[in-house]
């Protein structure tokens, strides 16, 4: 089965750029997806398809994807950004959802 | 404006079956392209995908949990449900239910989300 890695945390100060990567086989050939997660609450839509930002979503955050890894970018990083992110994707192959472990963004 | 919520037993013994049902608003699952998805999350631990209902009635299960799993819709009612059976401590976790899109190339992505039902698992 498809697998997504992501690293387990990502710390940043106030006003810096956050990245945060979800790695898979080729993950480039596939459309990749991106949550933000507060605790206690449902996961939200910040990114689709790569790039695309759904209605709502700050201009801050921004997605791009090639080779084996995609990444979630944060500009100008707030104290309301503090959260889990995941990255998710269909396995077309096996016409399956698939989400990464979960990366702690920490605002310092 | 979509609206989704699960709903279900809160708690269920080992070996039993959990019912859950997800009541939508605001769309309709027979509108092309719509479908709609199970993800759990056990306390403190990642997401996982479960099942999902596309607009045309297909169904597509985790592998590790397909022969436990079984989804269906209600377009009538606005309605899925997931039936899980023989239930585990394990699987105790926040249940989510979303709604999805089928974009191209056939990727599934989910906009909306329910609040989340906690199905605790335990004698």
């Amino acid at each position: 089965s498809y697998v997504l890695t992501q690293p387990p945390s990502v710390s940043v100060a106030p006003g810096q750029t956050a990245r945060i990567t979800c790695g898979g086989n080729n993950i480039g050939s596939k459309s990749v997806h991106w949550y933000q997660q507060k605790p206690g609450q449902a996961p939200v839509l910040v990114v689709y398809d790569d790039s695309d930002r759904p209605s709502g979503i700050p201009e801050r955050f921004s997605g791009s994807n090639s080779g084996n890894t995609a990444t979630l970018t944060i500009s100008r990083v707030e104290a309301g950004d503090e959260a889990d992110y995941y990255c998710q994707v269909w396995d077309s192959s096996s016409d399956h959802g698939v989400f990464g472990g979960g990366t702690k963004l920490t605002v310092l | 404006q979509v609206t989704l919520r699960e709903s279900g037993p809160a708690l269920v013994k080992p070996t039993q079956t959990l019912t859950l049902t997800c009541t939508f608003s605001g769309f309709s699952l027979s509108t092309s392209g719509m479908c709609v998805s199970w993800i759990r999350q056990p306390p403190g631990k990642a997401l996982e995908w479960l099942a999902l209902i596309d607009w045309d009635d297909d169904k597509y299960y985790s592998t590790s949990l397909k022969t436990r799993l079984t989804i269906s819709k209600d377009t009538s009612k606005n309605q899925v449900v997931l039936t899980m059976t023989n239930m585990d401590p394990v699987d105790t976790a926040t249940y989510y239910c979303a709604r999805g899109s089928i974009a191209a190339a056939g990727t599934r992505y989910f906009q909306h989300w329910g609040q989340g039902t906690l199905v605790t698992v335990s004698s």
